[in-house]
């Protein structure tokens, strides 16, 4: 079975921009939760999609958003970058099912997003 | 003060050695607990996931976790050089499970 699949792998902007990354889950999965990971902050939760839905959000500004398609692919958007977005960005997807959350989270090899 | 804490060292060992890796946590609501591996350039891989406390095995790895200390280890039998990476804990609360709070990850490096 194929894995997380994300593109792009590398990313380079200009404060100001916006960008979108694109995950594919593994196959039947259904949930897709996006992660930022920084040296010094490591890995912070951004937000979880099921079935189209936001299901659960992390504590970032409303300039981080994403969005979920009936093929359980996901998009997550940045808009207006600034120097501090620059990080690795996780996708990752889980079997979990619409009242069962508690199953492992399966992770891509990420987007690496730098602004400068 | 962080939820989850854990000694981000680096770790250096011998080939053969058994490593230990630990993390503290402060919310008692989580319940589930898992290890990730993460190489260079790539994204985490799951290794151990457990519900509650308790004990896991799964070949050379040992997973513990002890709710009432608030204190979760890997145990990493007869470690190999293949097993340099950084090892992240991972924990989540009854909700929400796809909300996990990460420890910083440890780098160990397994000298041949």
């Amino acid at each position: 079975k194929a894995g997380v699949t994300q593109t792009p792998r590398y990313l380079i902007k200009t404060r100001g921009q916006q960008v979108t990354l694109s995950c594919s889950p593994i196959s039947g999965h259904r949930s897709v939760s996006w992660y930022q990971q920084t040296p010094g902050q490591g890995l912070q939760f951004l937000f979880e999609y099921f079935s189209e839905t936001q299901r659960n959000k992390g504590n970032f500004p409303g300039r981080f958003s994403g969005r979920q398609f009936s093929n359980s692919r996901s998009e997550m958007n940045v808009s207006t970058l600034e120097l501090g977005d620059s990080a690795l960005y996780l996708c990752a997807s889980s079997p979990t099912t619409r009242d069962n959350y508690n199953s492992p989270l399966h992770f891509g090899n990420g987007t690496r997003l730098t602004v400068t | 003060q962080k939820e989850v804490e854990q000694d981000p060292g680096p770790l250096s060992v011998p080939e053969g050695a058994i490593v230990s890796l630990n993390c503290t946590y402060s919310n008692s609501a989580f319940q589930y607990f898992m290890w990730y591996r993460q190489y260079s350039r790539k994204g985490p891989e799951l290794l151990m996931y457990t519900y509650s406390s308790g004990n896991k095995e799964d070949g050379r790895f040992t997973a513990q976790v002890d709710k009432s200390s608030k204190y979760i280890s890997l145990f990493i039998r007869d470690s190999q050089p293949s097993d340099s990476a950084t090892y992240l804990c991972a924990m989540s609360g009854q909700t929400g499970a796809n909300n996990l709070f990460f420890g910083t990850g440890t780098r160990l490096t397994v000298i041949p």
